[in-house]
């Protein structure tokens, strides 16, 4: 059974402050990793892929990938009111199905 | 910016009915997927399509789900006979051609099963 664990949060920061998100998973042979954001009601948003060891950084949004730790974590920095939703780490499998975490919910308070 | 649609944003059903739910993929596309979403909980695979044929599919796919691409644009979920624990948020997502591809999600439909 492949699992991916996400902290349920709910994860509190002050406007401006940089958000730590984090998630584990259980497939090693797992080789792409996906940040997808949520707002209520709402369906997953894309925010970022990684897919080798290391940092990628897109604008407020750094994705740090750790293979042999299996581990992802999703940074955001300044974070604004407008990030205030649930973040969704999800991993490819076989037929490049994703296996999402629960998901984090994440509020920024102004 | 192209995106993945859906249609009905909201379908109500009577228990033991069947539904269609449809979506367009981004049109240069060749890899299609249904998730689901329960109220409060985790987004959970259903089925992969690709080449129109079922490349994966989950245990919760079962002889009551099928899917079907029948013209070049359209992608169809099709319920035969549903139960209350259907309801919930189906989703679509597509995928271009390339490995490890992000998915793109349609805006998803609503299933209300009385």
């Amino acid at each position: 059974q492949k699992e991916v664990e996400q902290n349920s949060g709910p994860l509190s920061v002050p406007e401006g402050a940089i958000a730590s998100l984090n998630c584990t998973y259980s497939d090693r042979v797992s080789q792409s990793f996906f940040w997808y954001r949520q707002y209520s009601g709402k369906s997953p948003e894309l925010i970022m892929s990684i897919y080798s060891n290391g940092d990628k950084e897109d604008g407020r949004f750094t994705a740090q990938l750790n293979k042999a730790s299996q581990y992802v974590s999703l940074l955001i920095r300044d974070s604004q009111p407008s990030d205030s939703a649930t973040y969704l780490c999800a991993v490819n499998g076989a037929g490049n199905m994703l296996t999402f975490g629960g998901g984090t919910r994440l509020m920024v308070k102004p | 910016e192209p995106e993945v649609t859906q249609t009905p944003s909201h379908q109500v059903t009577q228990m033991g009915q069947e539904v269609i739910l449809r979506c367009v993929p981004i049109s240069n596309h060749l890899y299609f997927y249904w998730y689901r979403q329960i109220l409060g909980q985790k987004v959970e695979f259903l089925v992969s399509f690709y080449n129109n044929e079922i490349s994966e599919k989950s245990e919760i796919f079962d002889d009551q789900f099928s899917v079907e691409r029948p013209d070049g644009s359209n992608f169809t979920l099709k319920i035969r006979s549903t139960k209350l624990e259907d309801s919930a948020m189906y989703f679509c997502a597509s995928m271009g051609q390339g490995a490890s591809q992000p998915q793109h999600f349609g805006d998803g439909t609503r299933l209300s099963i009385l």
